[in-house]
């Protein structure tokens, strides 16, 4: 993988479901890697900054994984609320490049 | 601690004009990158400065430059303005240590549109 990719492209849930969605980057010079929560009509707000493999980061109802050697990590929600509604961005920070490579992002509807 | 600042939030500019944008940091981060998010592309890394120089560049033209001041309150310039300049900048700041990009602090981002 040379690019940050992220699936689904789009998601609509209900209220109080729990969802997940997947970040593949490139496992090869690895260095960290973030993901941020953008609503609308707001600038995109940090959740996790990840560095070590297997690092498991929570807050509140969001936790996220991280696996380097296969390049991929989970994004989970559980009991989706309408506020939760955003685009999850995941960016990889790759030790040769200097650059956050971010993904096209995950946007989350939770309807009411 | 006030966020990152961004002005203008609007512009408006013609094909051949050149822009200015400004970026005023959190107090105390010394690092500012500028991303540029147009539909269907998500975030693009244009360049990233940290007192006073120019860290990392993206793969844009020669047409988007840069610059950062004594107090970290960056500029980005975008000359010879074309319609698939019209898109959101956003600017991020950090308190950057190393080489290690740390947690990026969003503006409100300038969208700008080229007629």
């Amino acid at each position: 993988i040379l690019n940050v990719e992220q699936s689904p492209q789009s998601l609509h849930v209900q209220e109080g479901d729990s969802t997940n969605f997947t970040c593949s980057f490139p496992s090869s010079n690895f260095y960290a890697l973030h993901w941020y929560r953008w609503e609308t009509a707001k600038s995109p707000e940090a959740l996790f900054v990840m560095t070590l493999n297997g690092d498991e980061k929570k807050k509140g109802r969001i936790s996220a994984t991280l696996n380097t050697k296969e390049g991929y990590s989970y994004l989970y929600i559980k009991g989706s609320q309408p506020e939760d509604s955003a685009t999850y961005l995941c960016a990889s920070y790759p030790s040769n490049t200097g650059k956050l490579i971010f993904g096209q992002g995950t946007t989350l509807q939770v309807k009411p | 601690k006030a966020g990152v600042t961004q002005t203008p939030r609007y512009l408006i500019k013609t094909r051949g004009q050149q822009v200015t944008l400004s970026c005023s940091p959190i107090s105390g981060h010394r690092s500012v990158s500028w991303y540029q998010q147009t539909p269907g592309q998500g975030l693009q890394f244009l360049f990233e400065y940290f007192s006073e120089t120019q860290r990392n560049k993206g793969n844009f033209p020669g047409r988007f430059s840069g610059r950062q001041f004594s107090n970290s309150r960056s500029e980005m310039n975008v000359s010879t303005l074309e319609l698939g300049d019209s898109a959101l900048y956003l600017c991020a700041s950090s308190f950057t240590s190393g080489g290690y990009p740390r947690t990026q602090y969003f503006g409100p981002g300038t969208r700008l549109l080229v007629l």
